[in-house]
């Protein structure tokens, strides 16, 4: 399998609660960037950090990149129902090779 | 906005035929993308072209798949013959470079009987 690792691979969360993904992947890359899918569509691309960046934010959301752990994190804050969906980080790699994450089930309650 | 288009949204059909999906990517973007989803292996990059010419299809089973761009309108995926391992969604996505973040098409949901 191709895939990268994401945990966890699933999270049940209160509306209005922080939830926190991780991604670790193993070669060097160029960026990381991290996707939506709303059940039945196409993925939605949310955020883009490059490898000599370590924080990047786009309003609620807030990714993290550790290069020296290889590891990067997605955090969405004061979550809404519509946040429901899954997230995927994506590595593109210096030898300009793509590999997708296992993806995290994020379920938001009333 | 604009979108990347798909064709057929879903698909049916019996083992050993072929099937051709279609994909209208996002005018201007030069680098197009064929992904296969399952829940067995997530999402697998089979192909992908830039400015028409393909760039890397290693992910691509090369017996039976093949992906071609006839012009820059439109990008195609073949699979033949067909086997029920084949079933899975599968999307195009275009962008304005390799690096660069991609837009999705919403899919084929393909099933072989």
């Amino acid at each position: 399998s191709q895939q990268g690792e994401e945990d966890p691979q699933a999270l049940s969360i209160q509306e209005g609660e922080n939830a926190t993904m991780n991604c670790s992947y193993k070669t060097s890359i160029n960026n990381l960037q991290w996707y939506r899918q709303n059940s039945g569509r196409g993925l939605v691309h949310l955020i883009l950090i490059r490898s000599n960046e370590r924080e990047k934010h786009s309003g609620r959301l807030r990714v993290t990149l550790d290069t020296s752990k290889k590891s990067s994190s997605l955090l969405i804050t004061a979550s809404r129902a519509a946040d429901t969906a899954s997230y995927f980080c994506a590595q593109y790699s210096s030898a300009s090779k793509i590999i997708f994450g296992s993806g995290t089930r994020l379920s938001i309650r009333p | 906005d604009a979108r990347v288009t798909q064709t057929p949204r879903h698909k049916v059909t019996e083992m050993g035929q072929e099937v051709t999906m279609r994909c209208q990517p996002i005018l201007g973007h030069n680098t197009v993308f064929w992904y296969r989803q399952t829940m067995m292996q997530g999402l697998e990059l089979l192909a992908y072209f830039r400015n028409r010419a393909p760039l890397d299809d290693s992910g691509m089973p090369k017996d039976r798949f093949s992906a071609e761009m006839p012009d820059a309108t439109l990008a195609t995926l073949k699979i033949q013959p067909s086997e029920p391992r084949d079933s899975a969604v599968y999307f195009c996505a275009s962008g304005p470079g390799t690096f660069q973040p991609q837009h999705f098409g919403d899919g084929t949901r393909l099933s072989i009987l």
